[in-house]
């Protein structure tokens, strides 16, 4: 299965800054996502990054607060703007290589805002 | 909104011992997925099973899915202390790409 780089692991940023994780995969995949994590919960779907075109946003995520690039098919950035503290959470990336195979993660983000 | 619906939402047992874990959807799938999170990291996958499969091994893990039901189970046999984790059921809906993750399931093993 595809390998998964994703960066930063973790940060503590300020109120009112913005952050980009990148996630970087070692072969081309069809579908990548972005998924948050709050704390002690489940896995929620942020978007869907889709290769040269905007993302596909789930309800509640906008594109003004959660920026979303995907430049090639084995890279793409989450930016998390203008943070509060309820941003707080684990960002995961997550890839598909082809429709019958099961989605594989990236380690995480760990963010925390002050 | 969440689809899965898991239970129990906490289990400890002791090594050795099998622990059973539930899940529940609402829609027809694709497929249906079980994934192991250890503290707060990346999510490992586990197992998949179609939709037109019924049960599926692997190692220790044994997977059943009763689509009539809607639901399916988790069987992690002779449990050891690394089986420590919190376990989510993920559905791939059909007419759509993407999954849909339950609640999970914190699994305690105790020596």
């Amino acid at each position: 299965s595809a390998v998964i780089s994703q960066k930063p692991s973790r940060d503590i940023c300020q109120r009112g800054t913005s952050l980009t994780i990148q996630c970087q995969v070692d072969s081309q995949v069809t579908m990548m996502f972005w998924y948050r994590q709050q704390p002690g919960q489940s896995l929620t779907l942020i978007a869907t990054a889709n290769q040269g075109s905007e993302a596909t946003y789930e309800s509640g995520f906008v594109i003004d607060k959660f920026p979303i690039s995907r430049p090639n098919l084995t890279f793409s950035t989450l930016t998390v703007s203008n943070m509060s503290p309820e941003d707080s959470s684990i960002y995961l990336c997550s890839v598909e290589e082809d429709r019958y195979q099961p989605q594989h993660f990236g380690d995480g983000t760990r963010l925390s805002i002050l | 909104s969440q689809q899965g619906e898991e239970d129990p939402q906490a289990l400890s047992i002791q090594e050795g011992e099998n622990a059973t874990m539930n899940c529940s959807y609402k829609t027809s799938i694709n497929n249906l997925q079980w994934y192991r999170q250890n503290s707060g990291r990346g999510l490992v996958h586990l197992i998949l099973i179609r939709s037109n499969e019924r049960e599926k091994h692997s190692g220790r893990l044994r997977v059943t899915l009763d689509t009539s039901k809607k639901s399916s189970s988790l069987l992690i046999t002779a449990s050891r202390a690394a089986d420590t984790a919190s376990y989510f059921c993920a559905t791939d809906r059909q007419g759509a790409q993407k999954l849909v993750f339950g609640q999970g399931t914190r699994l305690t093993i105790n020596p």
